[in-house]
């Protein structure tokens, strides 16, 4: 059984252009979470979907960035005219049902350079 | 929001030694987890703890959640055990993890 997949495992971009990021869950997982990890920094929640929902945005920049989870294929991030502080790590996370009470996975990351 | 505080920031251990990372949290919580992030950015889930003792090898972890603390115990420290120790919890009211800021952790052979 896969744990959380996620590419590219990096990514270079310049300023202006767009970032597109993948997360595939742990198979039967249907909700997904994003964070962005800044250097240095923590993790900062930023969205969480499950098929076709968004559930929490609080996290999420207003402009530039989406994201969305389909019926089918892998959750997408999305940050359309990337700026260098852009640049960061991008984890997600699955779980197979609301809440959180057990343990929750992260996949290995995107780490996103913006020149 | 609720706010999540780890201490020491940063931790130098020699090969061997034992030490102690603790958690603070502001507010009542649903669920708490502890992670470690290797070297090479990797973030490894240590722990599901909102109450009670757990134990895992060299490493166990304690949460006294009407206290609002947790603390993470690693014993016989190895060079491997080196990264970054974050903990996490989610909110009664909500359905996401909340990081601190972590514990840099440095074991030198």
């Amino acid at each position: 059984n896969a744990g959380v997949m996620q590419n590219p495992r990096h990514l270079v971009r310049r300023r202006g252009q767009e970032a597109r990021l993948r997360c595939s869950p742990m198979k039967g997982h249907s909700h997904v979470y994003w964070y962005r990890q800044l250097p240095e920094e923590g993790l900062k929640f930023m969205v969480y979907l499950q098929k076709e929902n968004i559930i929490d945005e609080s996290g999420m920049p207003k402009e530039r960035f989406s994201a969305e989870f389909p019926k089918e294929g892998p959750s997408i991030l999305r940050i359309q005219q990337v700026v260098r502080g852009d640049s960061a790590a991008y984890f997600c996370a699955s779980s197979p049902v609301v809440g959180l009470n057990e343990k929750l996975f992260f996949g290995s990351g995107t780490q996103l350079s913006v020149l | 929001g609720i706010q999540v505080e780890q201490s020491p920031p940063d931790l130098i251990l020699q090969e061997g030694a034992n030490s102690t990372l603790r958690c603070n949290f502001s507010d009542s919580v649903n669920n708490l987890q502890w992670f470690h992030q290797n070297p090479w950015g990797q973030l490894i889930n240590l722990f599901y703890i909102p109450s009670g003792t757990k134990q895992n090898g060299r490493l166990s972890a304690t949460t006294v959640a009407t206290e609002r603390y947790s603390l993470l115990y690693i014993s016989s420290s190895q060079t491997t055990d080196s990264g970054v120790y974050f903990c996490a919890v989610e909110e009664t009211s909500g359905s996401r993890l909340t990081f601190g800021e972590g514990t840099q952790l440095t074991v030198n052979p």
